[in-house]
């Protein structure tokens, strides 16, 4: 499977939104409600932070939204702070018990 | 406390063995499906391999099919990561990673491998 396709980085000033999007196929983003998103802090393991599309975990502030359109994902995070700079990675189950990750975006917060 | 805490990485030579471990605690390890996922310096997440919760049912990525070999020890509340043939570009640190219906919701700390002469 190729890796899904996210932007290198995206940047926003703090108390705006940016959007991050992740594009792969109808064999694994089109194909499956099971979109996932992860952010990581430097050295830090990935955190989930977004599930089945647009589900947040327990803990996760609702400024984390997710959907979905066709074979492309997005990750929108509003009301931006400074602790939001990570990278994040989304996610998709692609069959058969595989798994295909985006290359990565690195937010910055301005 | 609910944790996934891998061990077993360090240096080797191209062509040889390394064995992963992940310790789990906290929760019904043999209800969870189990999960390698590793990144290579500076790069992004990689799938590597999936186990069931019963160990019955296994799956590999292409660029490790024939070369590792996942496993787990319910008794034990391990997970394990039998690597062969290594190369260069397996340099990475592995994450173990709890499977939740199709997402991964708990990570390991990490273990970090390096193929080098």
């Amino acid at each position: 499977q190729s890796a899904l396709t996210q932007p290198r980085s995206v940047s926003g000033s703090p108390g705006q939104s940016v959007t991050i999007s992740c594009t792969g196929t109808s064999s694994d983003v089109g194909g499956y409600n099971f979109v996932s998103w992860y952010q990581q802090h430097p050295g830090k393991a990935p955190k989930l932070m977004v599930y089945y599309v647009n589900e947040r975990p327990s803990g996760v502030p609702d400024r984390f939204s997710g959907s979905k359109s066709g074979n492309t994902a997005s990750l929108t995070i509003s009301g931006l702070q400074a602790e939001d700079e990570a990278d994040y990675y989304c996610c998709s189950y692609a069959g058969s018990f595989t798994w295909v990750f985006g290359g990565g975006t690195k937010l910055t917060v301005l | 406390e609910v944790q996934l805490v891998e061990s077993g990485g360090g240096l080797v030579q191209p062509g040889g063995s390394l064995r992963l471990s992940c310790a789990a605690s906290g929760f019904a390890f043999n209800t969870f499906e189990m999960n390698w996922v590793r990144q290579a310096p500076g790069k992004g997440l990689e799938w590597v391999s999936h186990i069931s919760a019963s160990g019955t049912t296994i799956h590999y990525a292409e660029s490790v099919k024939g070369r590792f070999t996942i496993s787990r020890d319910n008794a034990k509340n391990s997970l394990y990561l039998q690597m062969n043939s290594l190369r260069a570009e397996d340099t990475a640190v592995y994450y173990c990673a709890r499977t939740n219906r199709a997402y991964f919701d708990l990570w390991g700390r990490g273990t970090l491998v390096t193929v080098s002469s």
